[in-house]
């Protein structure tokens, strides 16, 4: 089975703080992604990766940069955080696009931050 | 912007009932997916369409996908309160990305 592992599954920051979301998965996916999950919002999608060191911007990816260095691990980095950006913040994985024509994503646990 | 339109939002039943979630969209898909979000994990896939007018089933869950590859259903017979979740659908739009409808929550009593 996929596992996606997040190293937090709450957080508290104060406004200002810079925070950082590790997320590791141990299946070799060559894709990563950071969705942010809000009531009757759905997920939105932040950052995604489809490889080490590149990086693409989702819907939402303003105040939010993301850093990938090895394969496996994929970190959300908020540089300033703000009560905006209390929510739930999801990781996922996913084989490579293309081919079969879809590609499930395996999700973490979710990390809730709180921004105060 | 795509969008995928839930609904509805909310539906609480009593043990047994059936029930229909509906996931629609104007634009085109070239697949579908439902996942199931329990309280405090992740969203898990539960099944991908992919042809127009495909239907699956899941033991008590059938999933079918409009002829245009628009929409989609989720129907659940006799549910059961392990069936108490998030039910999402995301739509996989022509470069490979996830559009997620905002969910449907679903509540089984017993």
């Amino acid at each position: 089975d996929v596992k996606v592992t997040q190293s937090s599954r709450y957080l508290v920051k104060r406004t200002g703080e810079k925070v950082f979301l590790e997320c590791v998965q141990d299946m070799d996916h060559e894709n990563m992604f950071w969705y942010r999950q809000d009531p009757g919002l759905g997920l939105r999608l932040i950052y995604f990766s489809y490889d080490v060191k590149m990086k693409e911007k989702g819907d939402i990816p303003e105040g939010y940069s993301v850093s990938r260095e090895k394969k496996e691990r994929f970190s959300l980095i908020l540089e300033s955080a703000s009560t905006n950006q209390t929510s739930m913040y999801l990781c996922a994985s996913s084989p490579p696009w293309g081919g079969t024509g879809f590609s499930p994503l395996h999700f973490g646990n979710g990390t809730r931050l709180t921004v105060t | 912007t795509q969008l995928l339109e839930q609904s509805p939002q909310f539906l609480s039943i009593q043990e047994g009932e059936n029930l229909t979630v509906y996931c629609n969209s104007s634009s085109v898909f070239s697949s579908l997916q439902w996942y199931r979000q329990e309280p405090g994990e992740g969203p898990v896939l539960l099944v991908t369409v992919v042809t127009g007018g495909e239907v699956k089933k899941l033991k008590r869950l059938t999933f079918q996908f409009g002829d245009a590859r628009k929409d989609s259903s989720l129907h659940i017979t006799a549910a059961q309160p392990g069936d108490t979740g998030l039910y999402l659908c995301a739509g996989e739009d022509s470069s490979y990305k996830l559009i997620f409808g905002s969910g449907t929550r679903l509540l089984v009593r017993p």
